[in-house]
């Protein structure tokens, strides 16, 4: 399967623990986008890499919200001191012009 | 941003021709216009895209008045399968943030 991958599928956090989820894009493409997405609405911009370089970031992105590409092929997004309101689908992209996204990891915080 | 509006929900009988139509009055010269469907617990999944005209593939056309300010995504024959979230987007996969998703198009397909 040469598509977009996401670990974990579903995490199970505790308030105030940190998560890191993993995005390995198509392996030609680029450009890597996170998404956020809670029940009933459409997913939202969070952060857009280039190759390694985080181009954009949604205010959506707080400071306890970081993601890196270092080496411009996976990427990890990780949220520190995790919150109720955290708890929602992150969903991964990759694109040459078209967007393929991966499977999404559902968080939940309890 | 280019902000799109679409139905909330579609209802429809399985074997008909479906039409979504997205407003775009925004859009910018440069955006490609792109829709997407969703099922439940997956990302949204690539159907279509397109600049002006008409364009067609192996599961759906687009159409897009001269003016570009909306597009509608015809589905034809659908079946049950294709009960999902239809979102159109707007924007340049070059300029990420301009990509915004809105609440999309809820389609339900019954016997």
């Amino acid at each position: 399967d040469t598509g977009v991958s996401q670990n974990p599928r579903h995490k199970i956090t505790k308030r105030g623990q940190n998560v890191t989820f993993r995005c390995d894009p198509i392996s030609e493409h680029n450009r890597l986008y996170w998404y956020r997405q809670t029940l009933g609405q459409g997913p939202e911009f969070l952060t857009y890499f280039q190759n390694e370089a985080q181009l954009e970031k949604s205010r959506l992105l707080s400071d306890r919200f970081s993601a890196e590409r270092p080496k411009g092929s996976f990427s990890t997004l990780e949220i520190q001191r995790t919150e109720q309101g955290d708890s929602a689908m992150y969903l991964c992209a990759s694109s040459n012009e078209k967007l393929f996204f991966g499977s999404g990891t559902q968080l939940s915080v309890l | 941003l280019a902000k799109t509006t679409q139905p909330i929900s579609m209802d429809s009988y399985e074997g008909q021709e479906v039409n979504i139509t997205c407003s775009h009055n925004n859009i910018a010269t440069n955006d490609y216009i792109t829709w997407y469907q969703q099922f439940p617990s997956q990302g949204p999944r690539f159907i279509i895209q397109g600049y002006k005209t008409k364009v067609t593939n192996e599961v759906a056309s687009l159409f897009i008045p001269a003016d570009r300010k909306s597009s509608t995504l015809s589905l034809p024959r659908v079946s049950l399968s294709d009960t999902a979230v239809y979102y159109c987007l707007v924007g340049d996969a070059g300029t990420a943030s301009k990509l915004t998703f809105g609440t999309g198009t809820r389609l339900q397909v019954t016997l």
